[in-house]
């Protein structure tokens, strides 16, 4: 069966610290795997990662996928108190399969 | 440029009913994607519309349907409520695919079914 597993499930960490979100999948037909960031509304769209090795990066954020051990990482560097969210993962095969996610809280 | 818009953004309805939500995606964006979350399963993939075409359908029963109409609006319809339907169902619109393009999401249309 397809699945998503994010790690960890929640984080607390203080603003400046670095932070890294897993992801790992296991999924027919990959397509691409996509991150997003939700606070208290709908998700927002932070990168999409189709190749392996290839990092994306803005601003503070990078990710990076690795399709031959199947999984994603999301960093955040310099964490402010605005980055405290739930960032989800997502793999598209098909359909679009969703993580759980990772709640990260960023105290001053 | 205007984001999704999702009508209604609350509803309530009981046991049996149905319902139909909206989505109107960005101006000259041709997928549309529905979505359910919910506390306990996350968000869950319902089914992609791309030029009036249902092009992926995520695992959910046939009281779940959807249809997009040429200007790229689409419509979600639950027939039959149960309790368990209550969620928050979002859409998102892409100008590909939803695979393959950046995914803009509305904000919801909040069901309680009680």
């Amino acid at each position: 069966e397809d699945k998503v597993v994010q790690s960890p499930l929640s984080l607390v960490v203080h603003e400046g610290d670095t932070v890294t979100l897993n992801c790992s999948y296991e999924v027919t037909n990959f397509r691409s795997l996509l991150w997003y960031k939700q606070e208290k509304k709908a998700p927002t769209f932070l990168f999409m990662l189709t190749s392996s090795g290839i990092e994306k990066k803005s601003g503070r954020l990078s990710s990076i996928l690795d399709k031959k051990e199947l999984f994603s990482i999301l960093n955040i560097t310099a964490t402010q108190t605005g980055d405290s969210a739930v960032y989800l993962c997502a793999v598209n095969n098909n359909d679009m399969r969703f993580g759980a996610g990772t709640r990260l809280t960023v105290k001053p | 440029k205007a984001g999704v818009t999702q009508t209604p953004r609350y509803l309530i309805k009981t046991r049996g009913q149905q319902v139909t939500l909206s989505c109107s995606p960005i101006s000259g964006h041709r997928s549309v994607s529905w979505y359910q979350q919910t506390p306990g399963q996350g968000l869950q993939f319902l089914f992609e519309y791309f030029s009036e075409t249902q092009r992926n359908k995520g695992n959910f029963p046939g009281r779940f349907s959807g249809r997009q109409f040429s200007n790229s609006r689409s419509e979600m319809n639950v027939s039959t409520l149960e309790l368990g339907d209550s969620a928050l169902y979002l859409c998102a619109s892409s100008l590909k695919l939803a695979g393959g393009d950046e995914q803009f999401f509305g904000p919801g249309t909040r069901l309680t079914v009680l």
